[in-house]
């Protein structure tokens, strides 16, 4: 399968405790996103590299977030100190390099982890 | 900023009725519009999506037409299948970022 790929798919953990997603991209795309999703609701963009690089973290990224992406390819969110109002789907996208011909962003999406904070 | 705002569910319709879910969105500039689609126990899909306006999306008989005037991506279908039930995302891209701004999703349920 070479879709988006997101480990682990279910995670429960206590509060104050620090958990650490992983996000395979599809191989040739340079660009992945991190989004949260909660229940009833559309996802909440969080983070978005280019390559390694880090472009853009949104206001919801709290100091107890952190995203890396050290290589380029795989990527991890990990979020210190959890609190039961971080339990939420994380998901994970990737999009391939932006040419003439796509002047789109088609995001593909990973199956996503849920987090469960008690 | 930007935002999409799309109508509630749960909607629910008989097979083979005509589905629309409307979709509003407020941008500046020029975003490119996608409808995903989400079924039960599966990740995000991309279902369809128009770059510019008047250009229409389709996709599995789902169409949506990207009307810059009323700033809307309506979703519709002529004829539902149990199959479709599923929660539809209208979404944004913004011409000048990366992120894709979400509305609430529109949860569907086809009765046979």
């Amino acid at each position: 399968d070479t879709g988006v790929s997101q480990n682990p798919r279910h995670k429960i953990t206590k509060r104050g405790q620090n958990v650490t997603f992983r996000c395979d991209p599809i191989s040739e795309h340079n660009r992945l996103y991190w989004y949260r999703q909660t229940l009833g609701q559309g996802p909440e963009f969080l983070t978005y590299f280019q390559n390694e690089a880090q472009l853009e973290k949104s206001r919801l990224l709290s100091d107890r977030f952190s995203a890396e992406r050290p290589k380029g390819s795989f990527s991890t969110l990990e979020i210190q100190r959890t609190e039961q109002g971080d339990s939420a789907m994380y998901l994970c996208a990737s999009s391939p390099r932006m040419t003439s011909r796509s002047s789109y962003n088609e995001q593909f999406f990973g199956p996503g982890t849920r987090l469960t904070v008690l | 900023g930007n935002s999409v705002t799309q109508m509630e569910g749960p909607v629910t319709l008989s097979e083979e009725a005509f589905l629309t879910i409307n979709c509003t969105y407020t941008a500046t500039g020029y975003p490119s519009l996608f409808w995903y689609v989400q079924y039960p126990g599966e990740g995000l899909q991309l279902l369809l999506k128009a770059t510019k306006a008047d250009d229409k999306g389709s996709n599995k008989g789902f169409e949506a037409t990207y009307r810059k005037e009323t700033t809307s991506f309506h979703l519709e279908k002529g004829s539902v299948q149990v199959s479709d039930s599923a929660v539809y995302f209208c979404a944004l891209s913004p011409n000048s970022g990366y992120a894709l701004n979400f509305g609430k999703g529109t949860s569907l349920l086809v009765t046979p």
